[in-house]
């Protein structure tokens, strides 16, 4: 059981925007940044935002993260089949002392 | 060009031993937060252990008293020493450079550690 709560799997059209969304508490999400990482089948992981919703050099503004509270999101607007991975969710836990990650979200592009 | 190489994994029997190393080129180790991350055969990402510029390391409760992350600046080089390993340790292991222990880029390719007798 991941301490970052995110839906197993989302879909969408190409074109489409979809939103995956990840859950916290206030030890993590509630008082530190969230940061993104996309991963396709077999290879490592890529970050793919920072700091809730800062892009690094490189990543399209297709994607754009955001947060409230205790809660975060990414959003992919203008869905492509090259979209089509598993991303996760990841922050601080002052309580833990530690990174917590999501448990991941499949993405398929119909 | 920003760089990591891991080595070291393998299959081990329960309550056995490894070392696995993360060699860096293009960047320093010393001046970052180098981090270990795994990954489960078919589940998620797991953060394992981080060791920062000054010195200050941190572990998964899962791995606290039996791994211990360590670094040779000289040869740009971090390692991750597993002891009593478990079934459940059995994972991909990925090396990270960070600049802060959650911007992790890059990352490095993978070794992948199988627990089994």
């Amino acid at each position: 059981q991941s301490v970052l709560t995110q839906p197993p799997s989302a879909s969408g059209t190409p074109g489409q925007r979809v939103t995956i969304s990840c859950s916290g508490s206030s030890s993590n999400i509630g008082s530190n940044s969230v940061y993104w990482y996309q991963q396709f089948p077999g290879t490592a992981p890529k970050l793919l935002i920072y700091s809730n919703n800062q892009r690094p050099s490189g990543v399209p503004d297709r994607f754009s993260g955001s947060w409230s509270g205790t809660s975060a999101s990414l959003a992919i607007s203008g869905l492509r089949s090259q979209d089509e991975a598993d991303y996760y969710c990841a922050a601080w836990d002052d309580s833990l002392s530690g990174v917590v990650f999501g448990g991941g979200t499949k993405l398929t592009v119909l | 060009e920003v760089q990591l190489v891991e080595s070291g994994g393998g299959l081990i029997q329960p309550g056995g031993s490894l070392r696995l190393s993360c060699a860096a080129s293009g960047f320093t180790v010393s001046g970052n937060y180098m981090t270990w991350v795994r990954q489960a055969p078919g589940k998620g990402l797991e953060w394992v252990s981080f060791i920062y510029s000054g010195g200050r390391t941190g572990y998964a409760e899962s791995v606290k008293g039996r791994f211990t992350i360590s670094r040779d600046n000289s040869n740009n080089t971090f390692f991750l020493q597993m002891n009593t390993l478990r079934p459940e340790d059995t994972a991909v292991y990925y090396c990270a450079r960070g600049s802060g222990p959650l911007y992790l880029d890059p990352w490095g390719q993978g070794t992948l550690v199988t627990v089994s007798s």
